[in-house]
């Protein structure tokens, strides 16, 4: 019973090259949600997808970040043209349906950690 | 504007002894409180959630309590043991259609020996 798998685990990257990270919610999830955290800082909701639409961006920069949650495969988080400010511990998190209202537990995976050199 | 805080950034207490986490909030009407344990490294890792019409929740040597009036949730560890040495996370769910979690900055928990 694999839970929330993201890769890689560690970036490294210099500036002004893209970021691309993979999250693969749990088996049966359709909820897919990124989360930023900065060093010293709490975690920051960025973005919140079902499968093939983006349901809330509202935490995502407007610049330079998209998301993505096709039919087959996994959520991509995607930076381009990283700067130094974005480097963080990047968590993605799954929660299963549920019916209109309700909150479903969030799991998280083990994160990506993004460093720009 | 809407804020959560947890009470200390740190915490230490003697093993054996309960732990007392505190979550504060203001201008939120969160309907579902959620803690989390976030080891070095590791991603958070779910522990309870609390609807805001139940009062105390138990899991084990964990109990949650949630407040609206005082706009509070306390996280106890009875009896605690070194291994519960960790960050431990609350995070808000937002009354409405948001799903998303608005998280706490953590209180990080030491339990000496």
């Amino acid at each position: 019973n694999a839970g929330v798998m993201q890769n890689p685990r560690h970036l490294v990257r210099r500036r002004g090259q893209e970021a691309r990270l993979r999250c693969s919610p749990v088996k049966g999830h359709s909820h897919v949600y990124w989360y930023r955290q900065l060093p010293e800082e709490g975690l920051k909701f960025m973005v919140y997808l079902q499968k093939e639409n983006i349901i809330d961006e509202s935490g995502m920069p407007k610049e330079r970040f998209s998301a993505e949650f096709p039919k087959e495969g996994p959520s991509i988080l995607r930076i381009q043209q990283v700067v130094r400010g974005d480097s963080a511990a990047y968590f993605c998190a799954s929660s299963r349906s549920v019916l209109a209202g309700q909150k479903e537990t969030q799991y998280f995976g083990p994160g990506t950690r993004l460093l720009v050199l | 504007s809407q804020k959560i805080e947890q009470n200390s950034e740190a915490l230490n207490i003697q093993e054996g002894k309960t732990a007392t986490l505190t979550c504060n909030y203001t201008n939120y009407s969160p309907a579902y409180l959620q803690w989390y344990r976030q080891d070095p490294g590791r991603g958070p890792v779910f522990l309870l959630l609390i609807r805001e019409n139940e009062k105390e929740k138990r899991k084990e040597r964990l109990k949650v309590t949630f407040d609206t009036t005082l706009k509070q949730s306390l996280f106890h560890i009875t009896a605690s043991q070194p291994a519960d040495s960790a960050t431990y996370l609350c995070a808000l769910h937002r009354s409405g259609s948001a799903r998303q979690l608005t998280f706490g900055s953590g209180t990080q928990l030491t339990v000496l020996p």
